[in-house]
């Protein structure tokens, strides 16, 4: 299984941009990388997939080297809202999704 | 879409009680998987299904942990003999299983209290 390791947490202010690294040093061949966000309370909710280079949606961008070691979700602009926990998956051997302990950004006025 | 419902959402109890969650996933999709989540970690796979079948099951917690998914739809979660470790927040997701990987959809989980 892809074991991925991230930062236990990051302060920011709003207005700025965010970027979080995950390393994912035996990523397998035929694995995305999926990044999830968690408020307090509530089930993580999806936000971004690639496979390799870059990948960008309405909320967030993923840059994903060509070695594809480590991924960077980066949160354009963050506010109060985006203060969370942010999960890199790459895990997909055998469908057993696992999350690690993902990193709590808080961001800050 | 109405999204993944889960039931109860709380559920306080005594140890050694019986407890059963439910977990009714997005209509069309085809996989069903159960997470535990303890305060500060991250979700802990413990079971999932394709279909009607349970694929995998060799991370349930205990032989008190059982799940089922009858007819492939709505899936049961029943812990026996409850323990105070089994306090944890319990999730449920869903996802369509196709070519490319798999995006899950979480309910809101079922937040469990043994006292």
């Amino acid at each position: 299984l892809a074991k991925t390791t991230q930062p236990i947490s990051m302060d920011s202010y709003e207005g700025q941009e965010v970027n979080i690294t995950c390393s994912h040093n035996n990523i397998a061949t035929n694995d995305y990388i999926t990044w999830y966000q968690q408020f307090p309370s509530q089930g993580p909710r999806f936000i971004i997939q690639g496979y390799k280079t870059k990948v960008t949606n309405e909320v967030a961008s993923l840059f994903i080297p060509a070695d594809r070691k480590s991924s960077t979700l980066s949160l354009p602009r963050v506010s109060l809202s985006d203060t969370a926990v942010y999960y890199c998956l790459v895990d997909n051997a055998g469908n057993m999704l696992t999350f690690g302990g993902g990193t709590r950004l808080m961001v800050k006025p | 879409d109405t999204g993944v419902s889960q039931d109860p959402r709380h559920k306080i109890t005594k140890r050694g009680q019986n407890v059963t969650f439910r977990c009714d996933p997005i209509s069309e999709h085809n996989r069903l998987y159960w997470y535990r989540q303890t305060l500060g970690q991250g979700p802990e796979f413990l079971t999932y299904f394709q279909n009607e079948a349970q694929l995998e099951k060799s991370r349930l917690l205990s032989d008190r942990f059982s799940a089922e998914r009858p007819k492939g739809s709505f899936s049961t979660l029943e812990i026996q003999r409850t323990e105070q470790g089994d306090s944890a927040m319990y999730l449920c997701a869903s996802s369509l299983a196709g070519p490319v990987n798999e995006k899950l959809f979480f309910g809101s989980g079922t937040q469990l209290s043994v006292l």
